[in-house]
């Protein structure tokens, strides 16, 4: 039972252009929702993150949004940049933000110049 | 140096074998964590350790085992080592204290692979 869904396993956008990436989840008890990028033969790395009280975080050209109602959040990049080409993550802090991370499948972004 | 340093990188093994995944890390955070990673499923935890003393099974421990031999050192082994456990291991550290304050941040390493035969 995945409790964090990432059902674009891909996208491919142009440089400049605003990159969307989503993420759905299950459980409404989940308290701070973080997003990883990672390339290839590194470990992830935090990118940002947002509280389940919050709406709205915004990082320079990184922005999340969450629509607690419809357990969905999204990320938004913009500009995207051929640097921005990665795998994204989408995770979940657990119940009583134990530390423990629930992470959805990735999503591969390809920022083409 | 890395935060968090991982050995090896890359192994090839064949089934049966035992393995040992080493983490040692510098930021002196309390908690270290395994995950495994493998293609469509995402990060998974195999286990985590909240201090030198507390060890505690993750969603997918079985046929692993772990050892905290030091805050900054925490290994992965493999008893009997079988080809469905062919994936891309992490380790990652966090802050404990920073719980109070806001998201767990993860600081992982960068990986093992590991492939068994």
């Amino acid at each position: 039972d995945q409790q964090v869904k990432q059902n674009s396993p891909s996208l491919s956008v142009q440089e400049g252009r605003i990159s969307i990436l989503n993420c759905d989840y299950t459980n409404s008890m989940f308290d701070y929702f973080l997003w990883y990028k990672k390339y290839p033969a590194e470990g992830p790395t935090f990118l940002i993150s947002i509280s389940s009280i919050k709406d709205k975080n915004e990082d320079g050209r990184f922005t999340v949004f969450l629509n607690k109602s419809a357990k969905h959040l999204s990320l938004h990049i913009v500009p995207s940049q051929p640097g921005d080409s990665a795998v994204y993550f989408c995770a979940a802090s657990g119940i009583g933000n134990t530390g423990k991370l629930i992470f959805g499948q990735g999503t591969t972004l390809q920022v083409k110049p | 140096d890395a935060d968090v340093t991982q050995t090896p990188r890359n192994r090839i093994t064949k089934t049966g074998k035992r393995i040992m995944l080493e983490c040692s890390q510098t930021k002196g955070h309390d908690r270290m964590y395994w995950y495994r990673q493998d293609p469509g499923l995402g990060l998974r935890l195999i286990y985590y350790s909240f201090d030198v003393k507390d060890i505690n099974k993750g969603e997918i421990s079985d046929g692993y085992s772990v050892s905290r031999q030091a805050q900054a050192k925490f290994s992965l082994s493999l008893e009997s080592a079988i080809p469905n456990q062919t994936a891309l291991y992490f380790c990652a550290t966090s802050d404990g204290d920073a719980l109070n304050s806001g998201a767990n941040v993860l600081t992982f390493g960068a990986g093992s692979r590991l492939t068994v035969l």
